[in-house]
């Protein structure tokens, strides 16, 4: 079983609707990360959190620490939107914080006009 | 503008050849670390480095060198004992080993 997983692998949408991208992990984390990749491959970090919910423009992503679950909202969707979404999370206690962090296999989005 | 380049944006290598995939970073980031993306797996890290002339093995790291000669740049070598090589490099960057990575752009390997 990976240690982090993501639902849905894909996901289709209509330009204009509210999706939701979800993230679980099995392991303890000193913080979650939401990483948005293009279809040219770079990659560009949208949040980092620990607790609670962070708000970006149309973007939110929340977290529940005790139940290691952790979504992502996009707030009406637009065709620019389409990108894969990468959760990855930073493990607690990683022998010396090297900051190694462990991805999920991404959810790939694709907004229609 | 401050960020994180890699070179070249494709690269081809031959059978028994080593290659070195170039990054740069000008965001005064001590720690940085290479990834490897296969299709329908999450990325794997290869090296990392927190600090000049250090670095150490990630979960992937057989096949592959590194060196952190200066504190902007962190050259991976593929080397001729890695079989599989064809697939996308992505370098990052940190202000800390903890603190959010700052990715480049990625070189994609191909093997001819």
């Amino acid at each position: 079983k990976n240690e982090v997983e993501q639902s849905p692998q894909n996901l289709t949408a209509q330009e204009g609707e509210f999706i939701t991208i979800n993230c679980s992990y099995s392991v303890g984390i000193s913080a979650l990360h939401w990483l948005q990749q293009h279809p040219g491959g770079g990659i560009v970090s949208l949040f980092m959190l620990s607790s609670g919910k962070k708000k970006h423009g149309r973007l939110i992503a929340t977290i529940n620490i005790q139940e290691k679950h952790s979504s992502l909202h996009i707030t009406a969707s637009h065709p620019r939107d389409s990108a894969v979404y990468i959760c990855a999370v930073t493990p607690r206690g990683y022998g010396g914080s090297q900051g190694n962090l462990i991805f999920g296999k991404g959810t790939k989005l694709s907004v229609k006009p | 503008d401050g960020g994180i380049t890699q070179s070249p944006k494709y690269l081809f290598r031959k059978e028994g050849q080593n290659v070195t995939l170039s990054c740069e970073q000008n965001l005064n980031h001590d720690a940085m670390y290479w990834y490897r993306q296969d299709p329908g797996q999450g990325l794997r890290l290869i090296y990392y480095s927190q600090i000049v002339n250090d670095f150490q093995k990630g979960d992937i790291a057989e096949g592959y060198s590194v060196s952190r000669e200066k504190k902007e740049s962190f050259p991976l070598t593929v080397t001729s004992a890695q079989k599989n090589p064809t697939a996308f490099y992505l370098c990052a960057s940190s202000f800390l080993a903890a603190s959010a990575q700052y990715f480049g752009p990625g070189t994609r390997l191909l093997v001819l």
